[in-house]
């Protein structure tokens, strides 16, 4: 089955630095690449998704990239603001959706 | 629209009890989903229903864990007899199409303390 392996686990930044979160797959046959936003008691709620066909995708100051020779895609989040404090999760899917371990990112103002 | 609802937000049980987590889709959802995130781990799959029929349920631990949707609509999990690893957070998700190339809807989860 799909594995998918996200780093780093927790990520500190600066209020309008990047931010960076790296995810690895193993099912080549992986299609659908979403990342989800947890807010603390809340549950994950999507932010930005990409499909295979596609290498880029952004969306204001959230982009998402793939690369499928390698297995892999990113989250890139421009201008952090203290609300982008979040965890936030990676998933891969072939017709079942399998989720990273999750990256907790504090933006500190 | 109104979202995943998942009752209760909180529950503390002991080691032997039973707990029954509900949850409702979106009206007009097929897909329901449940998973469970234990700390610091991957938000992992339990089980899936398409309207009332179980189309995948190879992430359920073991027996204990019992998952029904009666009608297609609401869906329950019943952890009978609980355990100390069944602690952690119980998400429940739905989506119009297969949540395997569609948009997952969260709930706000259900936070599971055995003790």
């Amino acid at each position: 089955g799909e594995n998918v392996e996200q780093h780093p686990s927790t990520l500190s930044v600066q209020e309008g630095d990047s931010a960076v979160i790296k995810c690895t797959y193993s099912d080549s046959a992986s299609n659908y690449f979403p990342w989800y936003k947890q807010e603390l008691g809340k549950g994950p709620q999507l932010i930005i998704d990409i499909r295979s066909n596609v290498g880029e995708k952004k969306d204001q100051r959230i982009a998402v990239t793939l690369n499928k020779t390698a297995k892999h895609f990113s989250l890139h989040i421009t201008e952090t603001q203290p609300e982008d404090s979040a965890v936030y999760f990676c998933a891969a899917s072939q017709g079942d959706m399998r989720f990273g371990a999750g990256t907790r990112l504090t933006v500190k103002p | 629209e109104a979202g995943v609802t998942q009752f209760p937000s909180h529950s503390v049980i002991e080691k032997g009890q039973t707990v029954t987590l509900r949850c409702d889709p979106i009206s007009g959802h097929d897909n329901l989903y449940w998973y469970r995130r234990v700390m610091g781990k991957e938000i992992k799959f339990l089980l899936h229903f398409v309207k009332e029929s179980k189309q995948d349920e190879s992430g359920m631990p073991n027996n204990r864990f019992l998952a029904e949707r009666t009608g297609g609509t609401y869906s329950t999990l019943k952890v009978q007899p609980a355990e100390l690893e069944d602690s952690g957070v119980y998400f429940c998700a739905s989506s119009v199409g297969d949540g395997g190339n569609s948009p997952l809807h969260f709930g706000n989860g259900t936070r599971l303390t055995v003790t």
